[in-house]
């Protein structure tokens, strides 16, 4: 199975800066029909994941653009460039590429 | 809007089976892969199984092969997870999931316990 590596783990930010978090697949994610099936979530306490973002750097509807991805191949990132009181929670980014799909260990974004 | 609910958690020995549900509404359930997701308690999620539009395809994890049967009924927009020979890491709340190369819509969750 594909491993996904997140870092870090642990995420303190103070409102209204920038964040960022990383994740590194152990195979190459670029699929045969040319796509790179790399998604991300957001997991606010209590609540369901939700998608943030898919195939890499597409904003799913109603979020905010201060949410953004980036990267390719095996290696990618997520950032928030404000963070707000609402994005506290776990990420998870998650790769659709290969079966099975394989999920990060989560990154837990907190204010200090 | 696309609604995703679970239903058939609880409490059960290990051993024991549990049934599983999820009825979609808001979207053509026949045209979505479905798949179920869990979590277990304080840890992070983990893709349990999945099944193509018709149910021709199944897909399991490691961890569940031979224990766990995903289903659909189409004509109901009913997914379903068949869990028998539970075990104590079984243990978890179960996702059910709109599924194209991930998930994009997931359920609240139904906790399962194996105890």
């Amino acid at each position: 199975d594909v491993v996904m590596t997140q870092s870090p783990l642990s995420l303190p930010v103070t409102l209204g800066q920038p964040a960022s978090i990383s994740c590194k697949s152990s195979q190459s994610l670029v699929n045969s029909d040319g796509n790179t099936y790399l998604n991300w979530f957001q997991q606010r306490p209590g609540q369901s994941p939700r998608r943030l973002i898919y195939k890499v750097s597409n904003r799913d509807s109603g979020v905010p653009d201060r949410f953004s991805g980036s990267g390719s191949g095996t290696d990618f990132t997520l950032k928030i460039s404000r963070v707000e009181a609402e994005d506290v929670g776990v990420y998870y980014c998650m790769q659709g590429t290969h079966w099975p799909g394989t999920f990060g260990q989560g990154t837990k974004v907190e204010i200090k | 809007e696309v609604q995703l609910l679970e239903s058939g958690g609880g409490l059960e020995q290990p051993g024991g089976s549990l049934r599983l549900s999820c009825a979609a509404t808001g979207f053509t359930f026949s045209s979505y892969g479905m798949s179920w997701v869990r979590q277990a308690p304080g840890k992070g999620l983990e893709w349990v199984s999945g099944i193509s539009t018709r149910g021709d395809n199944t897909y399991y994890a490691d961890s569940v092969k031979g224990r766990f049967t995903i289903s659909r009924d189409n004509s109901k927009n009913t997914l379903s997870l068949q869990m028998n020979s539970l075990r104590v890491e079984d243990t978890a709340v179960y996702y059910c999931a709109k599924d194209y190369r991930g998930p994009d819509y997931w359920g609240q969750g139904t906790l399962v316990t194996v105890s």
